[in-house]
């Protein structure tokens, strides 16, 4: 089983509907999570980072952590056509900061 | 632009050869991590570098080696290359070897094609 799960896409979704992107973790311990924006050829971009159970906004975008069932969400409201990109889902494992990757959901949003 | 430096942008090496890959890190920060990123995947963590000495390190092999300076830049290098390290290579600095990673900025990357 893999540390960090996400269905790879694409995920289509029109501009201005919500997207909404999964992940599910194996380590119980994991107290950090993160999601990552990455465009084509780019290097990764720090989008959202949450601790807590429950849901944390920024803007258009949404963290949603459910420690008991190893879930982590991240919801793109007003959806653009500038969000079309892979969206990283990940989390810090250990005490050096060595931050564990899922493979990425590649988002379209269609115009 | 997140402060954080990498050289060269491209690379190209024949398999058997070595390679060696540079990193600035953004002003104030000492710690200095790199990571992996194959076609379709996630990043992958190789090591992390704290005051000049290795810190952690993932599931690589030994011919990874790094590198840390006084001034907290770094260098990756990579030994008997094989078809399987063309890669992206990304380099994290942050002002912490401690705490959650949400302070861990990227460079833009070295893209290594081995043929």
């Amino acid at each position: 089983q893999k540390e960090v799960e996400q269905n790879s896409g694409p995920l289509s979704v029109p501009e201005g509907a919500i997207a909404s992107l999964n992940c599910t973790y194996s380590d119980r311990g994991s107290q950090s999570f993160f999601w990552y924006r990455q465009y084509s050829g780019k290097s990764p971009e720090l989008i959202m980072f949450i601790y807590s159970n429950g849901d944390k906004e920024d803007g258009r975008f949404t963290a949603q952590l459910n420690k008991a069932s190893q879930y982590v969400s991240l919801l793109i409201r007003d959806s653009q056509p500038s969000d079309s990109a892979t969206y990283l889902c990940a989390l810090d494992s250990g005490g050096y900061q060595k931050v564990t990757f899922g493979t990425g959901t590649k988002l379209q949003v269609i115009p | 632009e997140t402060g954080v430096t990498q050289s060269p942008t491209h690379l190209i090496k024949t398999r058997g050869q070595q390679v060696t890959l540079r990193c600035s890190s953004q002003s104030g920060h000492n710690t200095v991590s790199w990571y992996q990123q194959a076609l379709g995947q996630g990043p992958q963590f190789i090591f992390q570098y704290y005051r000049e000495e290795e810190n952690g390190r993932g599931n690589f092999p030994p011919r990874f080696s790094g590198l840390q300076f006084p001034n907290y830049s770094s260098e990756l290098n990579v030994n008997a290359l094989e078809l399987d390290d063309s890669a992206l290579y990304l380099c994290a600095s942050s002002p912490t070897r401690q705490g959650p990673a949400d302070t861990q900025y990227f460079g833009p990357g070295t893209r290594l094609t081995v043929l």
